[in-house]
C-alpha cells in the first residue's frame, strides 16, 4: 500500500522557524518534493529530495531520510505571504512512476 | 510561453451529465497527471499517463475517463457515475525521469447541480 501522512495544520508567528513533518510508505521511492499552495490556486514547486540529508534554497530547506521514511521542510524568517498549504509528494518509482500527494499542512503565520 | 493550460476555470453542470476539462501543454513533457481536491485536502491521484495512446488509475479512477491521443493533450472526462463531482481538478505534467518536478495548470472548479 501507500500512505504518506503530514499534520492537518500549524501555526506560527512571523519571522519565526517551522518544521513541516511528512512521512511515507510506499511501494517504491525516486524522490519527494515539497509544493506550496495559496487557497485557490495551483501548487508550486519548493524543493527535491532523492538522497539522504539537507537541501537548502534561501528560506526554505527541504530534509530526507530514506530509511526512516521521513521528510521535513523548514521554513525560516516566516513571512505574513508563507501562510499556505504546504504539500508532500513522493514520486513511487518502478514502471509507473505515480506521483502520490499527502494530505497537506494548512500553516498560517501569524504577526 | 511554455506552460501548461487548464480550461475552463469554473464550470457548472448538471447532475447526470457528462463533462470533459481540457489539459494542454507545450512543454514537450512526457507524463501527465490528473488529481482531485476537495476542501481543506491535499491531492488525489485519478489517471495518470507516461506515454501517448498509454494511461494507468489512480487511486479514485471510479467514474473518469481519459484519453492520450497526443502528447501535448491529457483531457479528463467526468461521468454520470462519478457519485460526487464537485471538487477543483488539477492537471500537470513532467519529464517522466527522476529528479524533475511537476508543473501544474490554474485549475478547473467543477460544480455539479
Amino acid at each position: 500500500g501507500q500512505n504518506i501522512d503530514q499534520p492537518t495544520e500549524m501555526t506560527a508567528t512571523e519571522g519565526a522557524i517551522v518544521q513541516i513533518n511528512c512521512t511515507y510508505q510506499t511501494s517504491g521511492f525516486n524522490g519527494l518534493f515539497w509544493y506550496q499552495q495559496h487557497a485557490g490556486e495551483a501548487p508550486t514547486f519548493l524543493s527535491y529530495n532523492v538522497l539522504d540529508g539537507l537541501e537548502e534554497k534561501g528560506r526554505f530547506s527541504s530534509f530526507l531520510s530514506r530509511s526512516k521514511g521521513y521528510s521535513y521542510l523548514l521554513l525560516k524568517e516566516l513571512q505574513m505571504k508563507d501562510s499556505a498549504s504546504y504539500l508532500c509528494a513522493v514520486l513511487d518509482g518502478g514502471a509507473t512512476n505515480k506521483l502520490i500527494f499527502g494530505t497537506g499542512t494548512l500553516l498560517a503565520v501569524q504577526p | 510561453d511554455g506552460g501548461i493550460t487548464q480550461s475552463p476555470k469554473y464550470l457548472f453542470r448538471k447532475e447526470g451529465q457528462n463533462v470533459t476539462l481540457s489539459c494542454e501543454q507545450n512543454l514537450n513533457h512526457d507524463a501527465m497527471y490528473w488529481y482531485r481536491q476537495d476542501p481543506g485536502q491535499g491531492l488525489r491521484l485519478i489517471y495518470y499517463s507516461q506515454i501517448v495512446n498509454d494511461f494507468q488509475k489512480g487511486d479514485i479512477a471510479e467514474g473518469y475517463s481519459v484519453s492520450r491521443e497526443k502528447k501535448e493533450s491529457f483531457p479528463l472526462t467526468v461521468t454520470s457515475a462519478q457519485k460526487n463531482p464537485t471538487a477543483f481538478y488539477l492537471c500537470a505534467s513532467r519529464w517522466d525521469i527522476e529528479n524533475t518536478e511537476a508543473f501544474f495548470g490554474q485549475g478547473t472548479r467543477l460544480t455539479v447541480v
